[in-house]
């Protein structure tokens, strides 16, 4: 069962425009949500992250919702940018049992067209 | 954040074969961490990695399989014994930094024939 869920498997925006990235998740006792960016043949890169007592976190051109009632995230981009294309992974952090790990979402492939 | 290195970038292995993977890190870590990607999937954890203690390892991930060392605070590898087709994938690395976040290296490509 998929406790980090992302429903699009791909998205497409025009350059300039804002992209929405969704995540959904199921265990309400995680304390950390966070943002990776993947190009292919790389390693995935820390975009940004939200502490579960937060509600919002931007750092430039990237915000991040969180909204605990709907066990739902969102990551925004304002505006879109070419470079922006590549597949971005949802992950949630857990610290159960003292084991500390980061729980994947299945990825959402963003394409920004110029 | 942190610099990490990960060795060999790529490699084609034969079925029955073992493959080491090195990690290397820039700074003195506590966690490392290795995961598997495979085609048209999410990260999966396999294990967790602290210098000085066995390595835990995630459900449907055993030591013999993937035996893993971690000799000092910067570097770790993870051996994948006795392949099969379905060890192919991407092998990555990744150091936690602050409580929670983590950073990753470039991975490793590995296709077994």
């Amino acid at each position: 069962d998929q406790q980090v869920k992302q429903n699009s498997p791909s998205l497409s925006v025009q350059e300039g425009r804002i992209s929405i990235l969704n995540c959904d998740y199921t265990n309400s006792m995680f304390d950390y949500f966070l943002w990776y960016k993947k190009y292919p043949a790389e390693g995935p890169t820390f975009l940004i992250s939200i502490s579960s007592i937060k509600d919002k976190n931007e750092d430039g051109r990237f915000t991040v919702f969180l909204n605990k009632s709907a066990k739902h995230l969102s990551l925004h981009i304002v505006p879109s940018q070419p470079g922006d294309s590549a597949v971005y992974f949802c992950a949630a952090h857990s610290n159960a049992g003292n084991n500390r790990k980061l729980i994947w979402g299945l990825g959402t492939s963003l394409a920004v067209n110029p | 954040s942190a610099v990490i290195s990960q060795k060999p970038s790529r490699d084609i292995c034969q079925r029955g074969t073992s493959l080491t993977i090195q990690c290397q890190v820039d700074s003195q870590v506590t966690m490392m961490f290795w995961y598997r990607q495979q085609p048209g999937q999410s990260l999966t954890l396999i294990a967790t990695a602290n210098q000085g203690s066995e390595a835990t390892y995630e459900s449907g991930f055993v030591i013999d399989k993937f035996p893993i060392s971690r000799p000092n605070l910067t570097f770790s590898t993870l051996t994948v014994s006795n392949m099969s087709p379905e060890d192919s994938s991407i092998y990555l690395c990744s150091v936690g930094v602050r409580s929670y976040e983590q950073y990753f290296g470039p991975g490793t490509r590995l296709t077994v024939t």
